[in-house]
């Protein structure tokens, strides 16, 4: 069974500027999650997805940060403009019950 | 919000040692999940709690949903060099709600 799958895995960037990351769930789960990990810490919960429905956006900073998920598969998420607190790494999840399954994340330098 | 306490932050152990480490919470939870995390890529599972009481092993790691709900513990025996990583505990207060990570152990395993 395939994992979940990122892209890309790793991107540099100066603060203001955009960036996307994609995300790709293992086939058949519902739910949908973006997480940011800074350096040191567990995952912080941004966005949960329920197929495309936002189920719990609360710890997103909603201002910069947007993540959409069309279709009810893949997601995106986006940060405009960056600062250079947002470094840190990018982690997609799904989950068809309660287990939670990641990818591999994407690392995020904004310099 | 919920906040997990998790302990030891680090531990350097010898190999063939066995390892404890434990997560507390201010909160009660409906599940507990044990993850492990090697550099440069995201979390994976190694064990899933959903029942006060319940002990659950997944070849040498044991873990336990403690009896007040608010707390478990992940044991593994006979530790090897491929044990070495970051281990998260993970709670969830009710089945769809937000996943709360601890802060991680760093485990260190001397050959």
């Amino acid at each position: 069974e395939a994992g979940v799958a990122q892209s890309p895995r790793y991107k540099i960037i100066e603060k203001r500027q955009s960036v996307a990351f994609w995300c790709n769930p293992i086939s058949g789960h519902a739910t949908l999650y973006w997480y940011q990990q800074i350096l040191g810490q567990g995952p912080k919960l941004l966005i949960q997805f329920q197929n495309n429905g936002v189920v719990d956006d609360s710890q997103l900073p909603k201002d910069r940060f947007s993540a959409e998920r069309l279709k009810g598969v893949d997601s995106t998420l986006k940060i405009q403009p960056a600062k250079l607190e947002d470094s840190a790494v990018y982690l997609c999840a799904s989950s068809f019950w309660y287990e939670q399954y990641f990818g591999p994340g994407t690392r995020l330098t904004v310099t | 919000g919920q906040q997990l306490n998790q302990s030891p932050q680090s531990m350097f152990i010898q190999e063939g040692e066995d390892v404890s480490m434990n997560c507390t919470s201010s909160s009660i939870f409906n599940t507990w999940l044990w993850y492990k995390q090697d550099p440069g890529e995201g979390p994976v599972l190694l064990i899933a709690l959903y029942k006060a009481g319940e002990l659950t092993s997944n070849g040498r790691l044991t873990a336990q949903f403690g009896i007040t709900r608010k707390d478990s513990f992940l044991n593994i025996s006979a530790s090897i060099p491929s044990d070495v990583g970051i281990y998260f505990c993970a709670g969830q207060e009710t089945s769809g709600s937000r996943l709360t990570f601890g802060e991680g152990t760093q485990l260190t395993v001397n050959p």
